[in-house]
This record gives structure tokens, C-alpha cells and sequence, in this order.
């Protein structure tokens, strides 16, 4: 099955810094989603990215289908944006949806 | 209000017992899934469903079932529970599988 590479696995940034998160996935997909996990748990859509570049606010995300792999960027970090960020790929209709390992990122005062 | 609601959201089972979970939406989307997500790892995915009537298996389907008998519920059923089953349930719908992935706030289970 396709497998899913997160890096790095751990960020901890001061408040305002920018970061850079990265998806490498091994084969061809349809569907790509970044999720945000908060620290309580909750599940949020981030981008829904399959190609091209989004942008929503100081989050913005990448996806070069043919070289297999997706950015996404926080710009000027709050204590808020902290939590695991997860990239799942997979076909249309989530077929084999699958999540990657996560970045837990810790953004600190 | 409008999303994916998910009950229990704790539960404690006793080996070899059986439950649902239940999961509902308001929200008309056609594609629901059941994930679980074991401490420190992404998640995977247990079942869905394209539609009312219709459901597959994903990656980790042994030991649940599942039913579609309509658009907005999604009911997840452990047959006969197991320590291995302890775990953190979330169900997520969405128009077709991309646009609009909306997941519920989870259930906790844990199997002694």
C-alpha cells in the first residue's frame, strides 16, 4: 500500500516564528488533506490539496503531485497553532485513506 | 449545530463484550468513515461508506462492522471487544471523500 512520510516529527518554535511541515507519499493520489489535531483532541480540515497551492490566512500549503510530496507553512506561529498536523492521501472517495505519522508542533509564549 | 456527532465519548468494556458506536451527521454528505488512532500514531481506517447501502473495508476492518441504512448515520460495531480494541474512535464525513472532511470529537474505549 502507499506509505506516508512526515517531517521532522517534532517542532517546537517560539511565537511568531514561520515553519515549514513536509508530506512525501510513495505513489500517485487523488486526494490529499492536511488535519490539525489541538492538544484536546479535535480533528480540523486544514486543506483539502491534491495539486496546486492553497492559502487560508497564515497557513498556506503546497502539493507537487509528480514529485510526491506536500508543504504545508505556518507563518507568524501562535500558542494556538500548536498540536500534532497530519497529511493523509489517498483516491477519490478516500479508497485506502491513509494518514501519515504526524508533526507535533509545540509553539511556545 | 451543524456537524458529525459521535456517541459515547467514553466507554469501558469488559473482554468479549459487545457495543455500537454511534455516529450521526446533519450535514448531507454521502461519504462517512470510521478511523481509530492508538496513542502517538496517525490514523487508520477502519470502514466506510460511499452512500447509504454501501460499505467497504479499509485498512484495519477485523473485529467491527458496520451498516448504512441511512445518509446521516454510520453505527460502528464491535462483535466481541478485545484489549487490542482499546483505542480512540473517530467518525469523519465529507462530500465524496475530499471536500469538507468534518471529523466527530471521538470516543475513548478501553477494553479490560
Amino acid at each position: 500500500g502507499i506509505q506516508v512520510e512526515q517531517s521532522p516529527p517534532d517542532l517546537i518554535l517560539q511565537e511568531g516564528a514561520n515553519s515549514t511541515l513536509r508530506c512525501n507519499f510513495s505513489d500517485s493520489v487523488n486526494n490529499l488533506q492536511w488535519f490539525h489535531q489541538n492538544p484536546w483532541g479535535q480533528l480540523i480540515n486544514l486543506f483539502y490539496i491534491p495539486s496546486g497551492t492553497k492559502q487560508n490566512g497564515r497557513l498556506s500549503a503546497t502539493t507537487v503531485a509528480t514529485e510526491r510530496y506536500s508543504l504545508l507553512y505556518i507563518s507568524s506561529s501562535q500558542t494556538t497553532d500548536s498540536g500534532v498536523y497530519f497529511c493523509a492521501v489517498g483516491d477519490n472517495y478516500g479508497q485506502n485513506f491513509v494518514f501519515g505519522p504526524g508533526t507535533r508542533l509545540s509553539v511556545l509564549p | 449545530n451543524a456537524g458529525v456527532t459521535q456517541t459515547p465519548k467514553f466507554q469501558v468494556l469488559k473482554t468479549g463484550q459487545s457495543m455500537t458506536l454511534q455516529c450521526a451527521q446533519d450535514m448531507n454528505h454521502e461519504y462517512m468513515s470510521w478511523y481509530r488512532q492508538d496513542p502517538g500514531m496517525g490514523l487508520r481506517l477502519i470502514h466506510y461508506s460511499v452512500g447509504a447501502g454501501i460499505t467497504d473495508q479499509g485498512e484495519v476492518p477485523n473485529g467491527y462492522n458496520v451498516s448504512r441504512s441511512t445518509t446521516e448515520d454510520f453505527p460502528l460495531r464491535l462483535l466481541s471487544a478485545a484489549p487490542s480494541q482499546t483505542s480512540v474512535y473517530f467518525c469523519a464525513s465529507s462530500y465524496g471523500g475530499t471536500v469538507g472532511y468534518t471529523f466527530g470529537s471521538g470516543t475513548r474505549l478501553t477494553v479490560v
